[in-house]
């Protein structure tokens, strides 16, 4: 167990439709990752958060936004959903903001149908 | 060297085989090289992290080495078990001024069979 908890799951939705993924970090970590896998694509590093600030953006879609909360946990808004984003969301922590070492959560599973 | 690559895709050996795969990324503002294990329905879990050239680091019968004037780095594992069948990550964290981020290869599968 790593101590950084997604939820849900999974969750399956319709296309156009908003969903959002939540992920507690691991007790003390301030930085919060984003990262998706789609089928037969590698992990793709979406967003950082640092203590409640935004600190890297990766290929981050428009339709796509995040936010991490006083408490340090973070959400992952999707809106307008379409089939491609069907994908593993990761959300991943570490202590600080340089990614010394990032300890994963187990993942969302989105399909988007 | 723009993306981070690691060869090969996909490793099939006998119990007992020592084996080894290959992790190239970008050598430019090199600040670290992460090696993960990635368990199938688990989540990434971290080997090593190394950040100095010439690094070699081991835990128990894995290894890794880094050479950052080149770009690459190198897995292996000693007498592999089906227990280490798993798809094996590398990314690369590029210092920049407005953070940290890594960039991971597209993973070695090992499968290792009885």
């Amino acid at each position: 167990d790593s101590g950084v908890t997604q939820t849900p799951k999974h969750l399956i939705t319709a296309t156009g439709q908003r969903v959002t993924l939540r992920c507690s970090p691991r007790s003390g970590d301030l930085s919060v990752y984003w990262y998706q896998q789609s089928l037969d694509q590698g992990l793709q590093f979406l967003i950082q958060y640092y203590n409640g600030e935004e600190r890297a953006k990766g290929n981050i879609l428009e339709r796509f936004s995040a936010q991490q909360f006083p408490d340090l946990h973070s959400e992952l808004n999707l809106s307008s959903l379409e089939l491609g984003d069907s994908a593993l969301y990761f959300c991943a922590s570490s202590v600080g903001p340089a990614v010394t070492e990032a300890f994963f959560g187990q993942g969302t599973r989105l399909t988007v149908v | 060297i723009l993306n981070v690559e690691q060869s090969p895709q996909s490793l099939h050996v006998q119990e007992g085989d020592s084996t080894n795969f290959t992790c190239s990324f970008p050598s430019s503002n090199f600040y670290a090289l992460h090696w993960y294990r990635w368990e199938t329905a688990k989540s990434p879990e971290a080997l090593f992290v190394m950040t100095l050239n010439g690094d070699e680091k081991k835990k128990g019968r894995i290894s890794a080495t880094l050479n950052t004037k080149e770009g690459y780095s190198y897995l292996y594992i000693k007498g592999s078990q089906p227990e280490d069948s798993a798809t094996y990550l590398c990314a690369s964290a590029r210092d920049n001024n407005a953070g940290n981020m890594l960039t991971f290869g597209g993973g070695t599968r090992l499968m290792v069979k009885p």
